[in-house]
């Protein structure tokens, strides 16, 4: 089955600490995108990747930073810079790299929460 | 930043009944999209509108755009109890020469009674 992986479910990080944040595709897609969800808000763009090796930062990228180094694989690292990272993380994909042209794929998310 | 916007808030009506819901946005846009989140999961793309189009039908969604009013409604007829779930509107926007960012509203929270 092709899809979104996120891992882990659930994270906890205490103060001061940075978190990597898990996401893997097998759909074979260029793009990749990391989202934040706040109760009861829409979703917030973190960063995106058009392409391996390229991504671009989204409206909200302070205290986050993203590598992508494989097709498959867009990690997200939650910084000790970012002072309110509590939040439900959403991974997401889609076929090509240009940002709202195909519909996106997302993953079940990350729901991060500060000791 | 431009974004969409999601009408009613919060939706209540019984199982059978027709739902509407509306998304409004602010700038020229090349698609619209609709996608549904139940709860604590990740979101499902439910219809993609290009600027072009006026209307468009997948089963029971109806998805109408308005680029005059920069408005577009999701109409889902005969509801079901497993259509209980948020639904989003995205819009992507551009400026100079690439695209800028994709933006979702706050979302309608739709129930369906039994």
């Amino acid at each position: 089955d092709g899809g979104i992986t996120q891992s882990p479910k659930y994270l906890f990080r205490k103060e001061g600490q940075n978190v990597t944040l898990s996401c893997e595709q097998n759909l074979n897609h260029d793009a990749m995108y990391w989202y934040r969800q706040d109760p009861g808000q829409g979703l917030r763009l973190i960063y995106y990747s058009q392409i391996v090796n390229d991504f671009q930062k989204g409206d909200i990228a302070e205290g986050y930073s993203v590598s992508r180094e494989k097709k498959e694989s867009f990690p997200l690292t939650v910084t000790s810079a970012q002072k309110n990272p509590t939040a439900f993380y959403l991974c997401a994909s889609s076929i090509e790299g240009r940002l709202g042209n195909q519909p996106q794929h997302f993953g079940d998310g990350t729901r991060l929460s500060i000791l | 930043s431009q974004q969409g916007e999601e009408d009613p808030q919060a939706l209540s009506i019984q199982e059978g009944e027709n739902a509407t819901m509306n998304c409004s946005y602010k700038t020229s846009i090349n698609n619209l999209q609709w996608y549904r989140q139940n709860s604590g999961r990740g979101l499902v793309h439910l219809i993609l509108i290009r600027s072009n189009e006026r209307e468009k039908h997948s089963g029971r969604l109806r998805v109408t755009l308005d680029t005059s009013k920069k408005s577009s409604s999701l109409l889902i007829t005969a509801s079901r109890a497993a259509d209980t779930a948020s639904y989003f509107c995205a819009t992507v926007y551009f400026s100079g020469g690439g695209a800028d960012g994709l933006t979702f509203g706050k979302g309608t929270h739709l129930i369906i009674q039994p």
